[in-house]
């Protein structure tokens, strides 16, 4: 089916550990995003990517790494987590002017 | 960098018509005015877009005046289902302000 899909949902990890959250997309749309929604706060954007290849930093970019070799796929790394990183994480694609969201990926370090 | 406001919360009833306003005084010249509608536990949804004067779709209808320095979103005949985060925001700018948290009252 089309859509965006996140994986995994939930993850539990330990402060130190790399975790690396997917996004998919079926839409061949141009542009991904990654926001992460702390606890009754708005979205923050993390990093985002016009094109395959070329990604560009948000506001809060420090601790995560991108990438974005196939359109489709906008992997997000945390490379070593810390709990201040326990946070929802939503993926996003975009035409022009409208983004579409993910379910999210709700990541908690211990 | 268009940095959007909007009220923190707004109270409704079930039928009324609900208006949530968006102050955005810096935005560029050439960037869109998108709203956005996020329910508990889930990723926001877009609900309209717009540039200038009036746009409407089967959901609400947005008003930018000339200066494009504010923008309206309007929910015609509000149901329990409307309860939601409504946030607004200046697509190039891609920053979610914290959003109106609109509550639906029977």
């Amino acid at each position: 089916d089309a859509g965006i899909t996140q994986s995994p949902r939930y993850k539990i990890t330990e402060t130190g550990r790399q975790v690396t959250l997917m996004c998919h997309q079926t839409w061949s749309h141009s542009y991904m995003f990654w926001y992460r929604q702390d606890l009754g706060h708005g979205l923050r954007l993390i990093y985002y990517s016009a094109a395959a290849d070329i990604t560009d930093k948000g506001e809060v970019p420090d601790g995560y790494v991108v990438s974005r070799s196939k359109t489709e796929n906008f992997p997000l790394t945390l490379e070593s987590a810390t709990r201040s990183q326990t946070s929802v994480y939503f993926c996003a694609s975009g035409t022009d002017y409208e983004q579409y969201f993910g379910p999210g990926t709700r990541l908690t370090v211990t | 960098l268009a940095k959007t406001t909007q009220p923190i919360s707004m109270d409704s009833y079930e039928g009324q018509e609900v208006n949530i306003t968006c102050s955005h005084n810096n935005i560029a010249t050439n960037d869109y005015i998108t709203w956005y509608q996020q329910f508990p536990s889930q990723g926001p949804r877009f609900i309209i877009q717009g540039y200038k004067t009036k746009v409407t779709n089967e959901v609400a209808s947005l008003f930018i005046p000339a200066d494009r320095k504010s923008s309206t979103l309007s929910l015609p005949r509000v149901s329990l289902s409307d309860t939601a985060v409504y946030y607004c925001l200046a697509y190039n700018d891609m920053r979610f302000g914290a959003g109106t948290r609109l509550t639906v009252k029977p």
